[in-house]
């Protein structure tokens, strides 16, 4: 079975301030870990990919298998990345598996 | 080709009646997806086509609900004789047979059964 975990219902932070989103899985193989994110009235969008390894707006994420967590990080938080964050693994077929997900408020 | 669509965006019915969801995929993505997504919760795997057939039906789709993908291209979601707990975002997305690239998702079509 899998699961995806993100401990965090809100996350506030202060806009130059850095920013980590928890996300924890469970999966016994070896996951495709994923973040999307949903901006207000916008449609649920894909913000990185772990397979990728690349930066996105200034976001990256390590998917770190000993702790079996796909944290997400930025090291100065915008106003514009007030949104909702979901954490999502696949393993390997064709499903998504999805957190509760993070409502992320940068304060001005 | 500006994405995946669905309509309609929003659906209001009364206890009892049937509806039916309609979602346009990307072109070129083989793969079609429904979930659906309540208030608080990430979005949950309905079902899933690979082209024109239907692979996959999760648990929580009671015989209620039914799919379908005629020629691979749009896919219909039908509900029959709708209840309260059916209040959701339907959510559709698409993708390329790699699942390494992800989905695309649509803006979802939200039932509301009063």
């Amino acid at each position: 079975a899998q699961r995806v975990t993100q401990p965090e219902k809100l996350l506030s932070v202060f806009k130059g301030a850095p920013v980590e989103l928890k996300c924890n899985y469970s999966y016994s193989g070896s996951p495709e870990l994923f973040w999307y994110v949903q901006y207000s009235r916008q449609r649920l969008q894909l913000l990185l990919r772990h397979i990728s390894r690349e930066s996105i707006k200034g976001f990256t994420a390590d998917l770190n298998k000993g702790e079996t967590s796909f944290h997400l990080k930025k090291p100065f938080a915008q106003e514009e990345d007030s949104a909702m964050y979901y954490c999502a693994l696949s393993g390997g077929d064709y499903k998504l598996s999805f957190g509760a997900g993070t409502t992320v408020t940068v304060r001005a | 080709d500006t994405g995946v669509s669905q309509d309609p965006r929003h659906k209001i019915t009364k206890r009892g009646q049937n509806v039916t969801f309609r979602c346009d995929p990307i072109s070129e993505h083989n793969r079609l997806y429904w979930y659906r997504q309540t208030l608080g919760q990430g979005p949950e795997f309905l079902t899933y086509f690979q082209n024109e057939a239907q692979l996959e039906k999760s648990r929580l789709l009671s015989d209620r609900f039914s799919a379908e993908r005629p020629k691979g291209s749009f896919s219909t979601l039908e509900i029959q004789r709708t209840e309260q707990g059916d209040s959701a975002m339907y959510l559709c997305a698409s993708s390329l047979r790699e699942m390494t690239y992800g989905y695309t998702f649509g803006s979802g079509t939200r039932l509301t059964v009063v």
